[in-house]
């Protein structure tokens, strides 16, 4: 295991479609977190999952996204209708039990909504 | 909530010698973690350094260390005997308890030869 992966790393898209993003933690880590992060900003928190329990949303979470972390292993992020403004790096962490709360960072994925 | 402020958007060093890069927050938890990390072009987020709120003693990993001052709510990231590879985009970052991390919005750092 070599760290948080995510898939797709690029994603193109027309506006109004339906869009998911996957991300697959550290294996063992408990904790998983997304953001999103736009040209030339740090990374804003989206929300975190402890095993699959969503514990938290940022308000910048609007009722057209939605994610899940069924099995508690990988999670997904799906937004709908998408919307030119949706425009952004999406980040995928984790973070192991018991840790300093050093999180792990995914590649991520760029999404370009036209 | 808590905020983060990079004051600087761009600093350059030349190779060898010493950068600092400033970060600010504000928060009323007493009890936190911040982080800086190293964003290079087109490649993910890797951890720099890590600093417990509740430990006086300054962080340091080799040729990184950190100044926090915690009453002033400063954390400043020093790269001494800069190299070409330390070029990227640094960001500084308050973490709570639960991991919920909230950046600053990134010091792009150029090394010149």
């Amino acid at each position: 295991d070599t760290g948080v992966s995510q898939n797709p790393r690029h994603k193109i898209t027309k506006r109004g479609q339906n869009v998911t993003f996957r991300c697959d933690p550290i294996s063992e880590h408990n904790r998983l977190y997304w953001y999103r992060q736009t040209l030339g900003q740090g990374p804003e928190f989206l929300t975190y999952f402890q095993n699959e329990a969503q514990l938290e949303k940022s308000r910048l979470l609007s009722d057209r996204f939605s994610a899940e972390r069924p099995k508690g292993s990988f999670s997904t992020l799906e937004i709908q209708r998408t919307e030119q403004g949706d425009s952004a790096m999406y980040l995928c962490a984790s973070r192991a039990p018991l840790s300093y709360n050093e999180q792990f960072f995914g590649p991520g994925t760029r999404l370009t909504v036209l | 909530a808590q905020t983060v402020t990079q004051s600087q958007p761009e600093m350059s060093v030349q190779e060898a010698e010493t950068v600092t890069l400033s970060c600010t927050y504000d928060t009323s938890e007493s009890d936190y973690y911040l982080f800086w990390y190293k964003q290079p072009p087109s490649r993910q987020m890797i951890l720099v350094i890590r600093q417990e709120a509740y430990k006086q003693q300054n962080a340091t990993e080799n040729r990184f260390s950190v100044n926090f001052q915690k009453a002033a709510k400063s954390f400043s990231l020093k790269i001494s005997d800069s190299q070409l590879g330390d070029a990227a985009m640094y960001f500084c970052a308050f973490v709570t308890n639960a991991g919920k991390s909230t950046f600053g919005d990134g010091t792009t750092l150029t090394v010149k030869p």
